[in-house]
């Protein structure tokens, strides 16, 4: 069975600050990996997946997370926060005979202060 | 391109009802999936459609159904509501339902049971 699960339910930095958002997952088949934005009253976004191939994976807003089979993490990143940014970040699992069946975490809610 | 379009956006219902949501997908995708969102159990895949045919299946009760169309347009089923119902319903396109293609996501059906 696989799962995932997101370190931290809120993180706060300061605008200009390094954003890490952490994931684990577990996984028995090859996983494929995601992030997801969630803004206000919106649906989700797509930061970025991980398939196969390159295991630093860059994003779209400047995010980028990288996969490590080794210690079975898939952590987000940011150089420099934006206010723009605070939203619900969701890490999700997902195997190649079930594409759309995705198993997110709980959410991390990301906050930006001035 | 018009996006993921669900109906309504806000629904109240009452215990032992049952309710009715729509999706439409972006136009040329034959998946369509859907996903119950609580603050409680957070992100829950449902199940997914492609070509008319349930595909996927999430681990819910019977009661929660749902079928597509032709055109690609899906419609998903509760049947006696209950309190635990309440939540956001998201829906998400894609063209074939793969792993390695982007995911659309609706706004969503906020779903409130009393």
């Amino acid at each position: 069975a696989q799962s995932v699960t997101q370190l931290g339910s809120h993180v706060s930095v300061s605008e200009g600050a390094l954003v890490l958002l952490r994931c684990n997952y577990s996984s028995s088949v090859p996983p494929y990996l995601f992030w997801y934005v969630q803004y206000p009253n919106q649906g989700l976004q797509l930061l970025l997946k991980y398939t196969t191939g390159a295991t630093l994976v860059k994003g779209i807003n400047g995010f980028e997370a990288e996969f490590k089979k080794s210690e079975t993490s898939f952590h987000l990143t940011k150089p420099s926060a934006h206010m723009s940014d605070a939203a619900e970040y969701f890490c999700a699992v997902s195997s190649n005979q079930a594409g759309t069946a995705l198993i997110f975490g709980k959410g991390t809610t990301l906050s930006v202060s001035s | 391109k018009a996006g993921v379009t669900q109906t309504p956006r806000y629904l109240i219902k009452t215990r032992g009802q049952q309710v009715t949501l729509s999706c439409s997908p972006i136009s040329g995708h034959r998946s369509v999936s859907w996903y119950q969102q609580t603050p409680g159990q957070g992100l829950q895949f449902l199940f997914e459609y492609f070509s008319e045919t349930q595909r996927n299946k999430g681990n819910f009760p019977g009661r929660f159904s749902g079928r597509q169309f032709s055109n690609s347009r899906s419609e998903m089923n509760v049947s006696t509501l209950e309190l635990g119902d309440s939540a956001l319903y998201l829906c998400a396109s894609s063209p074939q339902g793969q792993v390695n293609e982007k995911l659309f996501f609706g706004s969503g059906t906020q779903l409130s049971v009393l």
